[in-house]
């Protein structure tokens, strides 16, 4: 299993430029994540997928768009790229749990840099 | 929504001595409180975690309480080595969603 896969692990991006970053997961699990990581801020969640055909905002949702391709993929888009956005961002998924509680899988992370 | 707030921000231990860590939050039907490790450049892996129906959980030497009373729960590394140096987060969770502490980077002096 290869787990949970990010594309791709760095970006340089202009102020305006559009982007879509890609993750997938071959565990078979409902949930999924999108999170920023800012130094001294910990992670933050922008948008999350309970399951195939829903997804949710989370603290910081605005500039950021998502769309759950199937069970496998959950892709994050940033429409008009700002300086704000330059952030290291994690997708992770979840299995199913008793009362939701299962442990989340993080991928490698994709270092974004908007200049 | 959850507040997470994590403590100390730093921490530096001499090998072989205790380092813990601590975490409050603010929303009582939180029920799943993990414990991730950060190593530079590297993604973040769940190293212990602990349900709002248990007290405490031990894995060797790692160890993690939760009050649910006071709302908090804290990290225990004892007999430390150079190894644990790395960002520690503590989160809370409400179903699907995840709140997180913002890190504690611990520094083990060999």
């Amino acid at each position: 299993n290869a787990g949970v896969t990010q594309t791709p692990k760095f970006q340089v991006l202009k102020t305006g430029q559009s982007m879509t970053l890609q993750c997938a997961q071959d565990m078979n699990h409902n949930s999924m994540y999108w999170y920023r990581q800012d130094p001294g801020m910990g992670l933050r969640l922008i948008y999350y997928s309970a399951s195939e055909g829903t997804t949710d905002k989370g603290e910081v949702p605005n500039g950021y768009n998502v769309s759950r391709l199937n069970k496998r993929e959950f892709s994050l888009r940033l429409e008009s790229a700002a300086p704000s956005q330059t952030s290291v961002y994690f997708c992770a998924s979840k299995r199913p749990g008793r009362e939701g509680v299962a442990e989340q899988f993080f991928g490698p992370g994709t270092r974004l840099t908007v200049l | 929504g959850e507040n997470v707030e994590q403590h100390p921000s730093t921490l530096s231990v001499q090998e072989g001595d205790s380092a813990v860590i601590k975490c409050t939050y603010s929303d009582s039907a939180s029920n799943y409180f993990p414990w991730y490790k950060q190593e530079l450049g590297k993604r973040p892996q769940l190293i212990i975690d602990i349900r709002s129906n248990v007290g405490e959980k031990k894995d060797q030497r790692i160890a993690v309480t939760l009050n649910k009373t006071a709302k908090h729960f804290s990290l225990h590394i004892t007999e430390t080595q150079p190894e644990d140096s790395a960002v520690y987060f503590c989160a809370a969770g409400i179903g699907n969603q995840f709140y997180f502490g913002t890190g504690t980077s611990l520094t083990v002096i060999p």
